[in-house]
């Protein structure tokens, strides 16, 4: 079973609107990152959260952690057309392992 | 900036073809995988290689395998390809904590 799950599987908003995506994760991490990647390429790093930390900020980027809900949620603010992609969360589940597993993924479509 | 760079972007194979997908960095990162993307699955791991000639299995290695020659490239290798192997290839790299550096994939397809 995948250790992370994106919410929801699509999303579709004008621009300007705020776009908010979740992510649920089944055991203990040691971070939580959020990946972008546009259509046919590759993934793009956006933003990591450690488990010691709450909330975090790039831009117009906010991304929250509850580990104790075991979810984290990616919020797009000022939503722009060039903004359409898949956004991905990983997590890596400890301090050694390479292996960062991923969700499905939420297709975002920013409509102009 | 990391550089990964995946030799093809498109790929038609036939079924039994011995394939081979290149993965080149610029960076000097120690550690490369190989994921598949597939929708609605995400992504899974193939290998991964922490090290010249060494390498690990992630979770999906069946039917593949891998070669780590020099610190820089990292192939991933379909003895006999077939149709399931049919998929969006990505290497990455990472050195220390750092995030995943991706390359821009390559779509196989296997007939």
């Amino acid at each position: 079973s995948q250790q992370g799950e994106e919410d929801p599987q699509a999303l579709s908003i004008q621009e300007g609107e705020n776009a908010t995506m979740n992510c649920s994760y089944k055991t203990s991490i040691n971070n939580l990152q959020w990946y972008r990647q546009n259509s046919g390429r590759g993934l793009v790093h956006l933003i990591l959260i450690r488990s010691n930390e709450r909330e975090k900020h790039s831009g117009r980027l906010r991304v929250t952690l509850d580990t104790s809900k075991k979810s984290s949620s990616l919020l797009i603010t000022a939503s722009r057309a060039a903004d359409t992609a898949s956004y991905f969360c990983a997590t890596r589940l400890d301090n050694y392992g390479q292996n960062f597993v991923f969700g499905p993924g939420t297709r975002l479509s920013v409509l102009p | 900036d990391v550089k990964v760079t995946q030799s093809s972007r498109y790929l038609v194979k036939r079924t039994g073809e011995k394939v081979f997908l290149e993965c080149v960095q610029d960076m000097d990162h120690e550690n490369m995988f190989w994921y598949r993307q597939d929708p609605g699955l995400g992504l899974r791991l193939i290998y991964f290689s922490y090290d010249v000639k060494m390498k690990e299995k992630g979770d999906i290695p069946e039917g593949y395998s891998v070669s780590r020659e020099k610190k820089e490239r990292f192939s991933l290798i379909l003895e006999s390809a077939s149709t399931n192997q049919t998929s969006m290839y990505l290497c990455a790299t990472r050195q220390g904590g750092s995030p995943l550096h991706f390359g821009n994939g390559t779509r196989l397809t296997v007939t």
